[in-house]
């Protein structure tokens, strides 16, 4: 069965700081990775995705097949940025293909 | 562009009514959307995935005769709550699949329905 871990309930961090926020899953096929982020008050939106190989607002994220992880990390915190962070797997193709989501990591950056 | 929108935003009801939740695609079409329940404090959970005129897949655990889906056009979705019972109280959020363009096979969220049934 696929599975989405965060360890991480909260994550504190002062601003400027560097930010690693983790994410373990399990799939025994090609999976697709994705990291959602909730502001507060505002509905859940796609920050980014493995296969894009991006960078958005300075967050990136690598996938580590051997290691089976997702992590997302900027280098320096912004006030900003504090917000829930949903890392997320879908299995690659298919009419099936639906979201699998971990259980969220909440940032707070301090200023 | 790719906005989904949910109505009601919240609704209060007493135990045993029933509540219909519209989960609509603006500017787009899709023909897959998803339903979730979240927790407070917690991730989503995938209720079942609604399919444009055809009946929505449920996942384990969820009672498909207790949260029935409507998936009749590209653009709308109804989830309705029969028989609501204290217990179903949280917070409900579609998502809609893109079929063609910048939305294609991008999940789009809407702002969620916040149930409470007294």
């Amino acid at each position: 069965a696929q599975r989405v871990t965060q360890p991480e309930k909260l994550l504190s961090v002062f601003k400027g700081a560097p930010v690693e926020l983790k994410c373990n899953y399990s799939y025994s096929g090609s999976p697709e990775l994705f990291w959602y982020v909730q502001y507060s008050r505002q509905r859940l939106q796609l920050l980014l995705r493995h296969i894009s190989r991006e960078s958005i607002k300075g967050f990136t994220a690598d996938l580590n097949k051997g290691e089976t992880s997702f992590h997302l990390k900027k280098p320096f915190a912004q006030e900003e940025d504090s917000a829930m962070y949903y890392c997320a797997l879908r299995r690659g193709g298919g009419a099936t293909n639906k979201l699998i989501f971990g259980t969220g990591t909440l940032l707070a950056v301090q200023p | 562009g790719a906005v989904v929108s949910q109505h009601p935003s919240w609704v209060i009801c007493k135990s045993g009514t029933s509540v219909k939740i519209e989960c609509r695609s603006l500017d787009f079409q899709a023909t897959t959307m998803f339903w979730y329940r979240q927790f407070p404090k917690q991730s989503l959970m995938l209720m079942a995935t609604s399919n444009e005129g055809s009946k929505a897949t449920y996942e384990q655990g969820v009672e498909k005769d207790k949260f029935l889906i409507n998936h009749a056009s590209l653009t709308l979705s109804t989830l309705t709550v029969t028989s609501a019972h204290p217990e179903d109280s949280s917070f409900y959020i579609c998502s809609a699949r893109g079929t063609s363009g910048d939305t294609y096979n991008e999940q789009f969220f809407g702002p969620g329905t916040r149930l409470t049934v007294l």
